[in-house]
């Protein structure tokens, strides 16, 4: 069985900040990971996918993401956090690029300005 | 290309009645799958379908059904509702030619409350 955590509901970050975002990931085969963004009362936007062509993963919106197989985990990071960014994040795992999403229980992140 | 629609974006329903939702891939996608997020249970995948056929089940009860058409567009159905059915529902397609390299891409959702 595969599965996702991340660590921290909530996270807080000044503007131009630093936006890390953590996940850790349990899979019994090699695992295609994501992270989404849900903006409020939308759907979930894919923001970037590991796939194992690349451990060092650029998304959207500045957005990218390290696949460590040692310490089993994928956190989500920003140099430089923007108002814009305020959403909730959620990692997920599958076995296969389209099979059935595993969802992490996600992570709110507020901007202050 | 356009993107998945799902309709209707709200509902509200009293126990005991059914709801039927709709779901649109996007133009050339075969896989829709279908999940359910509450603030209890979180984002939980539901079912998938793939060329009309059911090809992945999680753990629902049999009150959540869904089909799929030759045109790739896909309901799901949930008989006698509950208050804990109450929830955003979000269809995802997948183009689904290489599994491997594929991704879904989620719809804006269905927003259903149940009274």
């Amino acid at each position: 069985a595969q599965s996702v955590t991340q660590l921290g509901s909530h996270v807080s970050v000044s503007e131009g900040a630093l936006v890390l975002l953590r996940c850790n990931y349990s899979s019994s085969v090699p695992p295609y990971l994501f992270w989404y963004v849900q903006y409020p009362n939308q759907g979930l936007q894919l923001l970037l996918k590991y796939t194992s062509a690349a451990t060092l993963v650029k998304g959207i919106n500045g957005f990218e993401a390290e696949f460590k197989k040692s310490e089993t985990s994928f956190h989500l990071t920003k140099p430089s956090a923007h108002m814009s960014d305020a959403a909730e994040y959620f990692c997920a795992v599958s076995r296969f690029g389209n099979e059935k999403l595993t969802f992490g229980t996600g992570t709110r992140l507020t901007i202050i300005p | 290309k356009a993107g998945v629609t799902q309709t209707p974006r709200y509902l509200i329903k009293t126990r005991g009645q059914q709801v039927t939702l709709s779901c649109s891939p996007i133009s050339g996608h075969r896989s829709v799958s279908w999940y359910q997020q509450t603030p209890g249970q979180g984002l939980q995948f539901l079912f998938e379908y793939f060329s009309e056929t059911q090809r992945n089940k999680g753990n629902f009860p049999g009150r959540f059904s869904g089909r799929q058409f030759s045109n790739s567009r896909s309901e799901m159905n949930v008989s006698t509702l509950e208050l804990g059915d109450s929830a955003l529902y979000l269809c995802a397609s997948s183009s689904s030619e290489t599994r491997a390299a594929d991704t879904q891409y989620f719809g804006p959702g269905t927003r259903l409350t149940v009274l």
